[in-house]
């Protein structure tokens, strides 16, 4: 039972314009949401969050989207570089988990020079 | 800066063998968290510790077990290795409480079951 999906494996883009990965959610109890960058032979980093109190967050060149209604996230990459070529995780947590995260599948972001 | 490392980047193991992965962090985090990694299926929680001693299960620990006897170290033990846990290991550790510290993750494991 997938709770968090990402319906993209892979994305390519061109260098300067917007990358938007999707994530969809299931479990309505779920109540924060996290976006994590991964390159090969590295583990996953921490790039950004958002509680469900809120619908949009920012930080530089990334802003993550919630829409609480359909169970969607977004992250939207603006402008996109090159070096943001990794896979992309988001992940969900709810109050009552403490600080265990429900992973996607992860999405291939590939921005071309 | 927190750092999480894992014991080894590659491991080649035979079926049945028992295997032990190691992950240490050093910044006095009380969870410690062990995933795998497959392509198609993103990171799948194993177990988790939210303090010494203390285990819990994830999503998957059928064929693995636990241990943590110190603050700093979390081990992943493969009790009889088989094919199909040829994967990526992930550890990761995180403040509590709940996710607003966010996980920080080692560089990973990858084990292949011969």
């Amino acid at each position: 039972d997938q709770q968090v999906k990402q319906n993209s494996p892979s994305l390519s883009v061109q260098e300067g314009r917007i990358s938007i990965l999707n994530c969809d959610y299931t479990n309505s109890m779920f109540d924060y949401f996290l976006w994590y960058k991964k390159y090969p032979a590295e583990g996953p980093t921490f790039l950004i969050s958002i509680s469900s109190i809120k619908d949009k967050n920012e930080d530089g060149r990334f802003t993550v989207f919630l829409n609480k209604s359909a169970k969607h996230l977004s992250l939207h990459i603006v402008p996109s570089q090159p070096g943001d070529s990794a896979v992309y995780f988001c992940a969900a947590s709810k109050e009552t988990s403490g600080s265990r995260l429900t992973f996607g599948e992860g999405t291939q972001l590939t921005v071309n020079p | 800066d927190v750092k999480v490392t894992q014991s080894s980047r590659y491991l080649v193991k035979r079926t049945g063998e028992k295997v032990f992965l190691e992950c240490v962090q050093d910044m006095d985090h009380e969870n410690m968290f062990w995933y795998r990694q497959d392509p198609g299926l993103g990171l799948r929680l194993i177990y988790f510790s939210y303090d010494v001693k203390m285990k819990e299960k994830g999503d998957i620990p059928e064929g693995y077990s636990v241990s943590r006897e110190k603050k700093e170290r979390f081990s992943l033990i493969l009790e009889s290795a088989s094919t199909n846990q040829t994967s990526m290991y992930l550890c990761a550790s995180s403040l509590p409480p709940g996710p607003f510290g966010s996980q920080y993750f080692g560089p990973g494991t990858r084990l292949l079951v011969l």
